[in-house]
């Protein structure tokens, strides 16, 4: 049983749609990172989180911490927004989703 | 701020040979660093957490004699793969944070290191 379900796994989306990828964990957590990685493999950590929500430019994330559920939102989508989205929660140790790979069609 | 420098960012190496892989947190102390490893089409996979002046922690499955980590300071973790074999090529990456453990510090990725082991 995976202790993290990410979905959609692939998402390709028209430049300006509105954007939200959804994960769901299974184990108590004390916080939720998002990660962005590039084609080159290279990640950033765009948010990490504990409750509620964050909003950094054009992405959002929320936190349900009684549904043990995240969703990253991205507005006014773009193609450098392309990229493999990835949830990690962490507790005791780090769990990762399989994560999302978004193409953002100019 | 929060920059981690990896490098190299690739290397082909020979089979039986060892490679050091470098991981520097070049404006902050971390007092914690992880190393991944992840298969193309995968996600990340943790193998150890590391922290300065003590021994890594492994998680299970990765051999710790064949993976050496030392973090011999708040801004350098080290990870040599040992008499490397072709299975040993992936993609590797630290992150480091100024927190202990996975305590939900906010994590600092380096760009990684690919491997191939010919």
């Amino acid at each position: 049983k995976n202790e993290v379900e990410q979905s959609p796994q692939n998402l390709t989306a028209q430049e300006g749609e509105f954007i939200t990828i959804n994960c769901s964990y299974s184990v108590g957590i004390s916080a939720l990172h998002w990660l962005q990685q590039h084609p080159g493999g290279g990640i950033v950590s765009l948010f990490m989180l504990s409750s509620g929500k964050k909003k950094h430019g054009r992405l959002i994330a929320t936190i349900n911490i009684q549904e043990k559920h995240s969703s990253l939102h991205i507005t006014a989508s773009h193609p450098r927004d392309s990229a493999v989205y990835i949830c990690a929660p962490t507790g005791n140790q780090f769990y990762f989703g399989t994560g999302t790979s978004l193409t953002v069609i100019p | 701020g929060a920059v981690v420098s990896q490098h190299p960012s690739w290397v082909i190496c020979k089979s039986g040979t060892s490679v050091k892989i470098e991981c520097r947190s070049l404006d902050f102390q971390a007092t914690t660093m992880f190393w991944y490893r992840q298969f193309p089409k995968q996600s990340l996979m943790l193998m150890a957490t590391s922290n300065e002046g003590s021994k890594a922690t492994y998680e299970q499955g990765v051999e710790k004699d064949k993976f050496l980590i030392n973090h011999a300071s708040l801004t350098l973790s080290t990870l040599t793969v040992t008499s490397a074999h072709p299975e040993d090529s992936s993609f590797y990456i630290c992150s480091a944070s100024r927190g202990t453990g996975s305590s939900g510090s906010p994590l600092h990725f380096g760009n990684g290191t690919r491997l191939t082991v010919t």
